[in-house]
């Protein structure tokens, strides 16, 4: 069974555009995670969730916006979409707290064309 | 700016030898964490040391941390093929607000079999 799921892997899409990704958790987690990894893959933080509550906001667009419907999904809506937004996105999942492990989806690829 | 910076950037080893990794960071941590990618995956958890920590083992992971010099290292030894992959460090700062990780920009790790 995989443990943190995203959709969709692969986003193509034109700027202007506005998308969203999924993803759900099956580990009983209680915080989930939103990363972006650039080209030269460099990982950061965007957002986090507590049970379901927001408790990380990194300095983002507000063109992002995550929601989090219960404490096993965590989803990211992108509106007007730019070139710069192209990069490998994961959502992540831990038990609360800063000694946890996080575990990781395998991503989902946005392209700006 | 970045927390974690990896040294060297790229290592490339052959099947056997032992390869070590190395990470600097700049605010005191609560803990450090290393993960590891696989080409189109995303970051799988491999061990975490707690500032109160010099040294942990994991199979054949060995991690050190040294807090008077901001540094930690991983080392693999008995390297394998399917070792190939880059290798993050993250830290947990200190005053960090929920499971913050600020993540460094990784060493790709090449083993030849």
């Amino acid at each position: 069974d995989t443990a943190v799921s995203q959709t969709p892997k692969y986003l193509v899409t034109q700027m202007g555009n506005d998308k969203s990704i999924k993803c759900e958790q099956n580990l009983g987690h209680d915080t989930m995670y939103w990363y972006k990894q650039d080209s030269k893959k460099f990982l950061k933080i965007m957002f986090s969730y507590n049970n379901k509550e927001l408790i990380i906001n990194e300095t983002v667009p507000n063109r992002f916006s995550p929601k989090s419907p219960d404490k096993a999904h965590l989803n990211l809506h992108i509106n007007s979409l730019e070139l710069g937004d192209s990069a490998v996105y994961f959502c992540a999942s831990s038990h609360g707290g800063r000694d946890q492990p996080q575990h990781f989806g395998d991503g989902t690829r946005l392209s700006i064309l | 700016s970045q927390q974690g910076e990896e040294d060297p950037q790229a290592l490339s080893i052959q099947e056997g030898e032992n390869a070590t990794m190395n990470c600097s960071y700049k605010t005191s941590i609560n803990n450090l964490q290393w993960y590891r990618q696989n080409s189109g995956r995303g970051l799988v958890h491999l061990i975490l040391i707690r500032s109160n920590e010099r040294e942990k083992h994991s199979g054949r992971l060995r991690v050190t941390l040294d807090t008077s010099k901001k540094s930690s290292s991983l080392l693999i030894t008995a390297s394998r093929a399917a070792d190939t992959a880059s290798y993050f460090c993250a830290t947990a700062t200190r005053y960090n607000q929920g499971g913050k990780l600020i993540f460094g920009q990784g060493t790709e790790l090449s083993v030849k079999p």
